[in-house]
């Protein structure tokens, strides 16, 4: 079983529509969680961080952490075709290398 | 402006060739990474290093080499002992806390012909 599952779509929404990209992890000792954006034949951009259990948000975004579940999440509200990326989510102890996910391709048509 | 540089941005590569895809950081970063992306598979550890003249092995080290001589530079050599090298290549660089997150660079796109 891998330490992150991600589920790697394709998942295809109409502009405007609320996405839910999620991910799962066994690790308990897992504290800090990302979610980065890639673009087509780019490097992935660090979009979201959050410490420990929580909410953030950030414009249309909202990344969610629960801990007693081990379960991450992120929302895009009114989402626009320029979302349209592949999303990896990322996380670390703290001190030790990141673990990603497979990352979900995401396309959002007009 | 601080970032991670790639280069080239193509590469195409003849069978039993060596090839040296180039990553530097202006970021005073001291852990750099290589990762291999390929289609649904997501990021896989090549090599890393957190410190200059050490580096270790990543998931999938085998028919790749790599050097740390300076802090801003961290090469990584495909030799032909890389059966499937065709994939896209993506360096990063770090904090030591490695929970603050990485910096991209835009990657390689490496093809052999």
């Amino acid at each position: 079983q891998k330490e992150v599952e991600q589920d790697p779509g394709p998942l295809s929404v109409p502009e405007g529509a609320i996405v839910s990209l999620n991910c799962t992890y066994s690790n308990s000792a897992f504290q800090y969680f990302m979610w980065y954006r890639q673009y087509s034949r780019k490097g992935p951009e660090l979009l979201m961080y959050t410490y420990s259990s929580g909410n953030k948000e950030d414009g249309r975004f909202t990344a969610q952490v629960d801990k007693s579940s081990k379960y991450i999440s992120l929302f895009i509200r009114d989402s626009q075709p320029s979302d349209s990326a592949t999303y990896l989510c990322a996380m670390s102890e703290g001190r030790g290398k990141l673990i990603f996910g497979q990352g979900t391709e995401l396309s959002v048509k007009p | 402006d601080g970032g991670i540089t790639q280069s080239p941005k193509y590469l195409f590569r003849k069978e039993g060739q060596n090839v040296t895809l180039s990553c530097e950081q202006n970021l005073n970063h001291d852990a750099m990474y290589w990762y291999r992306q390929d289609p649904g598979q997501g990021l896989r550890l090549i090599y890393y290093s957190q410190i200059v003249n050490d580096f270790q092995k990543g998931d999938i080290a085998e028919g790749y080499s790599v050097s740390r001589e300076k802090k801003e530079s961290f090469p990584l050599t495909v030799t032909s002992a890389q059966k499937n090298p065709t994939a896209f290549y993506l360096c990063a660089s770090s904090t030591v806390m490695e929970g603050l997150g990485y910096t991209f660079g835009s990657g390689t796109r490496l093809t052999v012909v």
